[in-house]
């Protein structure tokens, strides 16, 4: 069964890097996955596409900030330089045999 | 630019239904799937399935089939999520996003519709 694991939350201070990891699911690990930001009282936002290799597809106007990594089955998301703005939610997204999963989110507070 | 632009709030008793559009711009609305995903208050995204504008073909989850129906009118490239049978448990933000056929990574969201479901 295809999952997405993420931890609830994560902190880091202002100015600060943080790295935030999605784990696929045993027998998953080649998957590409998606990063979406949710700031408070707002809607999703596409960060990026990450492939298992690493390449990523950064959504329009997605700073050089936010980089993604990837390691076995495990897809970072790297904000470097930490600003306010980046306290939110953060999900990653996946796909396959024509189903989308999502995992849980991660709450990111900025210190 | 492309956009997806949801109808507003919408306020619905249990066991109604709720027709929720997604208008399309900024590119050829037949080219890319929509998909629809809901997160109810302080919880997370939960996938409700996709149609393809082209052909009108669906697919959903196994926890929404027969409760959720998604189709389309091309002629003003808005795409439409029904849910019937509404429970308080519906109440939620719906949100639209677009894909490309094979790769179902979401760009861009929608701005979401609020439905409330009570009595």
């Amino acid at each position: 069964q295809l999952v997405l694991t993420q931890s609830p939350s994560a902190s880091a201070s202002l100015g600060a890097s943080v790295k935030l990891t999605c784990t696929l699911s045993s027998g998953h690990r080649s998957y590409a996955i998606a990063w979406h930001q949710q700031q408070p009282q707002k809607g999703p936002r596409y960060l990026m596409k990450l492939n298992s290799d690493g390449s990523h597809i950064k959504g329009d106007g997605i700073p050089d900030r936010f980089s993604g990594s990837s390691s076995g089955a495990e897809r970072y998301l790297t904000i470097s330089s930490l600003q306010s703005e980046d306290e939110a939610d953060y999900y990653c997204q996946t796909w396959g045999s024509g189903l989308v999963v999502f995992g849980g989110g991660t709450t990111l507070t900025v210190l | 630019q492309v956009q997806l632009v949801q109808s507003g709030a919408e306020v619905k008793k249990p066991g109604a239904s709720v027709r929720v559009s997604c208008k399309a711009s900024g590119y050829t609305f037949t080219d890319y799937y929509i998909h629809w995903v809901r997160q109810a208050l302080g919880q997370g995204l939960e996938w409700m399935g996709w149609i393809n504008p082209n052909s009108g073909g669906t697919n959903y989850p196994q926890n929404f089939q027969g409760r959720v129906t998604l189709t389309r009118d091309t002629s003003i490239s808005t795409a439409y999520m029904e849910l019937n049978r509404l429970r308080s448990d519906d109440t939620a933000v719906y949100f639209c996003a677009r894909s490309d056929y094979s790769n179902y990574w979401f760009d861009p969201w929608g701005q979401g519709t609020l439905v409330t479901v009570s009595s």
